[in-house]
């Protein structure tokens, strides 16, 4: 059972609200990752770290923000939300493997919901 | 660009019988696979993975076949039972890199 999480589950918000997704992992595993996916969809990395104080912009572009200040926690901010975010964020961890390859393990997801 | 992408987007099954879910992908430089099942409100989970050095692999009631000529994974679900049915992703990603590249999931469905 990987021990990531993610809060809110669900969040239903106005446009122009500022909101901050949380990410936590207690395996202490330097990569981690966010993925935005809409139903039925496949999931697009937005954004990523490999580390404390590393943060990379993923392959779909996104107007959300991320930090990583510390190894467990990464968490995603959207400064003024708009309905066009409507989706689903999936926040996700790994270890450095062997020869490059590695396994991620997901959170649960927020579904997030701008009107 | 890189794509990882499926050939069925839906597959419904009987129970008991083997699921067969099928993925194409088109970077050759891909040295890592994976499968993840997502069921319904949750985050995908990790069923099986291989490294291009490899051309089948077996978990329980599971198996990864590779097929690097061309360019093809599949997912094999021996016995399906109700509980299996989830969307399937297939994921990629090239040596020494640590994103992974997801094709667009199928929805396996299995009658009781």
């Amino acid at each position: 059972e990987a021990d990531i999480y993610q809060t809110p589950r669900y969040l239903v918000i106005g446009t122009g609200k500022k909101i901050t997704l949380e990410c936590s992992q207690t395996m202490g595993h330097d990569k981690m990752y966010w993925y935005q996916q809409d139903p039925g969809m496949e999931l697009h990395l937005i954004h990523y770290s490999y580390g404390v104080n590393s943060t990379e912009k993923g392959d779909l572009s996104s107007e959300s923000t991320v930090s990583r200040i510390r190894t467990e926690h990464f968490p995603l901010t959207l400064e003024s939300a708009r309905p066009s975010h409507t989706s689903q964020y999936l926040c996700a961890s790994s270890e450095y493997g062997e020869g490059g390859y590695n396994e991620q393990f997901f959170g649960p997801g927020t579904r997030l919901t701008v009107l | 660009g890189e794509s990882v992408g499926l050939h069925l987007p839906t597959l419904s099954v009987q129970e008991g019988d083997n699921s067969i879910i099928n993925c194409a992908y088109s970077n050759s430089a891909s040295d890592y696979f994976i499968w993840y099942k997502q069921e319904s409100g949750k985050g995908p989970q990790f069923i099986i993975d291989i490294r291009s050095n490899m051309d089948k692999r077996q978990g329980q009631r599971v198996t990864v076949l590779l097929n690097k000529t061309v360019k093809h994974l599949s997912l094999q679900i021996a016995a399906t039972q109700p509980g299996d049915s989830a969307v399937y992703f297939c994921a990629e990603s090239p040596l020494q890199g640590g994103k992974l590249i997801f094709g667009q999931g199928t929805e396996l469905s299995v009658k009781p």
